[in-house]
C-alpha cells in the first residue's frame, strides 16, 4: 500500500461513455496531479491541483475533466474519449509545491482502454 | 523546452553484475533530478533525489550521481539480484512540480 490509492485498476469504455477515475491519498499532502502513461512515451502531466485549487492544466483536451474536492481526494471524469486515450493514468500527490527536495508518491495507475 | 533521454532502452544482466543507467537532460537549470522505479502495470516508486545542489545520492546498493555542466546523470546498482528487474525513470524538475519524464530503461536480471 503506497499511500495513494486508485480505482478502478483497469478500465474498459466506448467512446461514447462517461466514466470517472478516483484517487484518494492517505498521506496528508496538499498537493495531487493526474499524470497520463502511453506506450512507447515519456509520463506526461495533466493537471496538478494544491490546496484543491487547480494550479496547472497542461493544455488538455476538455473531455478529461478534472474534480478536486478537498486535499484528499482527486477524480478524472472522462467523457467522448478516442481510442488514442488509451494509456495509464497514474495518481501522484506530494506534500507541497514548489519546495526542490520534495517527493512524488504515485498510485499504481488506472488502465484505460477507449474501444 | 526541458527533454530527458534515457539510454538504453532495455537492458539484460546476469545476476550478481554492478550496472549504470544512464540518464541526459538538455537544460542544465533544474531544481533536481529523481530516479523512479516502476513494475510492470503498476505506479512509480521514488528510490532518489539529487538536489541541484548535490552530486551523488545513496540507498542501500543504489548510487545515483548527477553533473549538471554536462547534462548528465548515472544510476549505479551494485550487485544487481533479480527483483531489481523493473523499468526504471528518471526525470528533472524545472519548476514547482513541473517533472520531465524520461521514456524509461527496462531492466532485466537474469538468475
Amino acid at each position: 500500500e503506497t499511500g495513494v490509492t486508485q480505482t478502478p485498476r483497469h478500465l474498459v469504455m466506448g467512446m461514447t461513455n462517461k466514466k470517472s477515475l478516483k484517487c484518494e491519498q492517505h498521506l496528508g499532502h496538499n498537493a495531487m496531479y493526474w499524470y497520463k502513461q502511453s506506450a512507447k512515451k515519456p509520463l506526461e502531466l495533466m493537471f496538478v491541483y494544491n490546496f484543491k485549487e487547480q494550479t496547472e492544466n497542461n493544455s488538455v483536451p476538455s473531455r478529461f475533466s478534472p474534480e478536486c474536492p478537498n486535499s484528499s481526494h482527486l477524480f478524472l471524469h472522462l467523457h467522448t474519449l478516442q481510442p488514442e486515450d488509451s494509456a495509464l493514468y497514474l495518481c501522484a500527490s506530494s506534500q507541497d509545491l514548489g519546495a526542490t527536495n520534495e517527493k512524488l508518491f504515485f498510485g499504481s495507475g488506472t488502465q484505460l482502454s477507449v474501444l | 523546452k526541458q527533454e530527458v533521454t534515457q539510454i538504453p532502452a532495455a537492458l539484460s544482466v546476469p545476476e550478481g553484475e554492478n550496472l549504470v543507467l544512464n540518464c541526459s537532460f538538455t537544460d542544465s537549470a533544474i531544481y533536481n533530478l529523481q530516479w523512479f522505479r516502476q513494475d510492470p502495470g503498476k505506479g512509480l516508486t521514488s528510490l532518489l533525489l539529487i538536489q541541484s545542489s548535490q552530486r551523488e545520492q545513496t540507498s542501500g546498493r543504489l548510487n545515483a550521481s548527477l553533473d549538471k555542466s554536462s547534462g548528465r546523470s548515472t544510476l549505479y546498482i551494485a550487485a544487481s539480484q533479480p527483483g531489481d528487474s523493473a523499468t526504471y525513470l528518471c526525470a528533472a524538475l524545472r519548476g514547482a512540480q513541473k517533472l520531465v519524464f524520461g521514456q524509461g530503461t527496462r531492466l532485466t536480471i537474469n538468475p
